[in-house]
């Protein structure tokens, strides 16, 4: 059964760099036809998507969040990686990694999120 | 930039019917896909491809698509199912394709 488990640092400082790591068990991350995605929650609020990667490493970012993420992978530890730069209090979020199925046929793909990791709080503050 | 619009609640008696609906303009043109988030808990996908259930979903869950508009049924609704549901699609008109949720509807079993 593929399980996934993100970590990092609960708390960051607003400017600074939030890091954190997803571990993929129970499956490899260099499996075809999955991506390795990022949604974050804030509290209390829905689900933002913010980025994908597949174990090549091609990326897909969400526009709004582009310019401050950067996702990358290290397929020796079954593990991907997100990095946002210059976080604000508005980063304040549920962080969740989430294996990113596609499934193209009839030249059109079809794109889910299937199983996702526990989620871990990320809190901007000084 | 795209959207995907739900009811923000729904409210139902046990062993009723709940409908949820998700809208939004590409929905004619791409899959939609449903997850239940229960409280302090990550989300779970129960439906995908507009209609499909995943292996262990219980059969109580259904999806439909009409138009611009796509539904998760929850037939004979249990306590159990007192969760916040949220839609998702793609954007696939730009460069890049965008992966959109929708902004969620709570279901309250009465």
């Amino acid at each position: 059964q593929l399980q996934l488990q993100e970590s990092g640092p609960g708390l960051v400082k607003p400017s600074e760099t939030l890091s954190l790591t997803c571990t993929v068990s129970g499956g490899s991350i260099s499996s075809s036809s999955y991506y390795w995605g990022w949604i974050r929650q804030p509290p209390g609020k829905g689900l933002e998507w913010i980025g994908s990667i597949y174990y090549s490493g091609s990326t897909y970012y969400n526009p709004s969040l582009k310019s401050r993420v950067t996702i990358s992978v290290d397929t020796s530890k079954n593990q991907f990686s997100l990095k946002l730069s210059s976080v604000t209090a508005a980063d304040t979020a549920v962080y969740y990694c989430a294996r990113h199925r596609e499934d193209c046929s009839g030249g059109s793909c079809d794109n889910w999120f299937d199983p996702w990791g526990q989620g871990t709080l990320v809190t901007v503050s000084s | 930039s795209y959207e995907l619009t739900q009811p923000p609640s729904v409210s139902v008696s046990p062993g009723q019917t709940a409908r949820i609906t998700c809208s939004g303009d590409a929905l004619p043109k791409q899959y939609a896909y449903w997850y239940q988030q229960k409280p302090g808990q990550a989300p779970v996908l129960v439906i995908y491809k507009d209609s499909e259930r995943p292996s262990g979903i219980p059969e109580r869950f259904s999806g439909s698509s009409s138009g611009t508009t796509v539904t998760l049924t929850i037939s004979g609704v249990q306590a159990e199912d007192e969760a916040d549901y949220y839609c998702q699609s793609a954007d696939s008109s730009g460069t890049y394709p965008l992966y959109v949720f929708g902004t969620g509807t709570k279901v309250t079993v009465l």
